[in-house]
């Protein structure tokens, strides 16, 4: 099960912002780096933003990634259609043995 | 340009042994951490194991006993051999590589009687 908790959807209208958060614990995002993927509908997951705020080549810049303590969050400014998608969280966790722990995910739907 | 191919997925009884492979191309596996990631049908993702360069491998509570993570450098392959099946294993199951930079299309397994 998972251990990272995201709100389960989010919404905006195009050109709004949408706030996705991402709680964990000491042993995961508190210790290690948070990265975040993208799924579109039908398809394997992205690699969207790594080391909690970096974005890779092909992102757009209305994507940004933040961490702070034991959360994270994932901010889409300027959301557009194609945004319209499944996101989520995922940091290394250390507490029992090594293990990649994903967080529950959200649905980000443009209205 | 990096391609991960999954393939092996397939209907299988409760107890019942699978292996899925995962070839590479445009990347080396033996030089770099290769994990399974799993997706429950309607369900969120799974990190399943990892085998890092230096061969150690880990693996999620869910598998850890049922399931084995191995490669082979001469086919620039990733395996993982899963035995002792449940229902609950039924998902489609993700190649990946890296620092999670790439991802296969996936292979879909079904657990039932």
């Amino acid at each position: 099960q998972s251990v990272l908790t995201q709100p389960p959807s989010a919404s905006g209208t195009p050109g709004q912002t949408v706030t996705i958060s991402c709680s964990g614990s000491s042993s995961n995002i508190g210790t290690n780096i948070v990265n975040w993927y993208q799924q579109l509908p039908g398809t394997a997951p992205k690699l969207l933003i790594y080391s909690n705020n970096h974005r890779l080549s092909w992102v757009p810049d209305r994507f940004s990634g933040s961490k702070s303590g034991t959360s994270a969050s994932l901010v889409i400014s300027g959301l557009q259609s194609e945004d319209e998608a499944d996101y989520y969280c995922a940091a290394w966790d250390d507490s029992l043995s090594v293990s990649y722990v994903f967080g529950t995910g959200t649905k980000v739907t443009v209205l | 340009e990096v391609n991960l191919v999954e393939s092996g997925g397939d209907l299988v009884h409760p107890g019942g042994s699978l292996r899925l492979s995962c070839a590479a191309s445009g990347f080396t596996v033996r030089d770099n951490y290769m994990h399974w990631v799993r997706q429950a049908p309607g369900k969120g993702l799974e990190w399943v194991s990892v085998i890092y360069s230096g061969g150690r491998t880990y693996y999620a509570a869910s598998v850890k006993g049922r399931f084995t993570i191995s490669r082979d450098s001469s086919k620039n392959t990733l395996y993982l051999q899963m035995n002792r099946l449940r229902g609950e294993d039924t998902a489609v199951y993700y190649c990946v590589g890296g620092d999670f930079d790439y991802w296969g299309r996936g292979t879909l397994v079904t657990v039932s009687s």
